[in-house]
């Protein structure tokens, strides 16, 4: 198994372009979740998934799409970029079982916004 | 709203020098207590998963424990391999988000 991956691993971008990041994982996990990843700070959620065709929003969603229709990706829009959206960005996924919470991260986009 | 608070922000110790990560948190109602391990320039990597009060989980030279209002991460006789950021998350839901705080940083010198 691949696990969860991740494109591109860096990413540089001019204030107002968009682009969309994305996230695959090969685990057959129905929870997928992004979150960002600021210096010497945790990680925040952005958006998560508990299925193909559900999505809903975490701590900072502003700024950011996703969509889910398939179980395998879930990939994260950008719509504007801002330089506020300089971050590393992780995609994780899971299980959906009540007694399985633990996720399994990916290696992380590295996205500086000019 | 969920609170998740490490201490320290940084820990430098000797090879063999054992000592503790402590995480502690307010929330509603836990599910589960998280403890992950993130390497420079990688993503957190999954350790253990604590539930109730009372339980304890080990694996090499980690054992992390849990009580009504915190969880220790204790290291024993650390390696320099051990070095990396050790983050804690609470789980209050089943379908709802992870909340994390924002790490310990661990660096152990030979």
């Amino acid at each position: 198994n691949a696990g969860v991956t991740q494109t591109p691993k860096f990413q540089v971008l001019k204030t107002g372009q968009s682009m969309t990041l994305q996230c695959a994982q090969d685990m057959n996990h129905e929870y997928m979740s992004w979150y960002r990843q600021d210096p010497g700070m945790g990680l925040r959620l952005i958006h998560y998934s508990v299925g193909a065709g559900i999505t809903d929003q975490g701590e900072v969603p502003n700024g950011y799409n996703v969509s889910r229709s398939t179980t395998e990706d879930f990939p994260l829009r950008l719509l504007s970029a801002a330089p506020s959206q300089t971050s590393v960005y992780f995609c994780a996924s899971r299980r959906g079982t009540v007694d399985h919470y633990e996720q399994y991260f990916g290696p992380g986009t590295r996205l500086t916004v000019t | 709203e969920d609170q998740v608070t490490q201490s320290p922000e940084a820990l430098r110790l000797q090879e063999g020098e054992s000592s503790s990560l402590n995480c502690s948190y307010t929330v509603s109602g836990l599910r589960g207590l998280f403890w992950y391990r993130q390497d420079p320039g990688k993503g957190p990597e999954f350790l253990f998963t604590l539930y109730s009060a009372g339980e304890e989980k080990e694996k090499e030279r980690l054992k992390a424990t849990l009580t009504k209002k915190e969880s220790f991460l204790h290291i024993t006789a650390p390696k320099p391999e051990d070095s990396a950021t050790y983050l804690c998350a609470v789980q209050v839901t089943w379908a709802g988000k992870s909340t994390f705080g924002d790490g310990t940083t661990l660096t152990v010198k030979p």
